[in-house]
């Protein structure tokens, strides 16, 4: 079956430092990428949709300018946290789907980020 | 409201019960349902899709969308200790999930008792 893999699984980091989360399909080319994070107790919410060679589109409430989304190839999205702060501590997922018109979406293990 | 409800649980059942999971939602635009299954610090893994209303059976799974009450079941026969997991419920309006991102609920812990 289709593989996403993320790296880190896990990080911490100090207040106002940046991190970056690479979120990578491995045996399939992913035209569209999707970013999602996770509070504790809390259902998935989808921060960004990502496709190939083109700008994020991010969901209302989603900054940005805080939350860097590069996809340059059908095999690599990454995220990037700037100036992190503790509120952002959380569990991000990716998730990639393939082309073709296919309509699953195939999630990654998940990052856990610990700001502190 | 929420857009998406549904109950974190935990349920708990004897092995070999039938369960029953549900999630209510408010935007009719929702076309399209999921199912996922979600173990500790892994991520969601698809169980079942549905369009639209109406039932879908895949072995010991079915899965339930009544549009009209905005209500989606899934459904599992003959459960299994290794079923014990949180399930989420997700939705999308348009192409199952491909161009859209996924709605999801909160999700509910499941626990089958040996």
């Amino acid at each position: 079956g289709a593989v996403v893999s993320q790296h880190p699984s896990w990080v911490i980091c100090k207040s106002g430092t940046s991190v970056k989360i690479e979120c990578r399909s491995l045996d399939f080319q992913a035209t569209t990428m999707f970013w999602y994070r996770q509070f504790p107790k809390q259902s998935l919410m989808l921060m960004a949709t990502s496709n190939e060679g083109s700008k994020a589109t991010y969901e209302q409430g989603v900054e940005k300018d805080k939350f860097l989304i590069n996809h340059a190839s059908l095999t690599l999205s990454t995220l990037t946290v700037t100036s992190a702060h503790p509120e952002d501590s959380s569990f991000y997922i990716c998730s990639a789907r393939a082309g073709g018109g296919g309509y699953e979406q195939y999630f990654g293990p998940g990052t856990r980020l610990t700001v502190t | 409201q929420k857009e998406v409800e549904q109950d974190p649980g935990p349920l708990s059942v004897p092995e070999g019960a039938i369960v029953s999971l549900n999630c209510t939602y408010s935007n009719s635009a929702f076309q399209y349902f999921m199912w996922y299954r979600q173990y500790s610090r892994k991520g969601p893994e698809l169980l079942m899709y549905t369009y639209s209303s109406g039932n879908k059976e895949d072995g010991r799974f079915t899965a339930q969308v009544d549009k009209s009450s905005k209500y989606i079941s899934l459904f599992i026969r003959d459960s299994q200790p290794s079923d014990s997991a949180t399930y989420l419920c997700a939705m999308s309006g348009k192409s199952g999930g491909g161009a859209d991102g996924l709605t999801f609920g909160k999700g509910t812990h499941l626990i089958i008792q040996p």
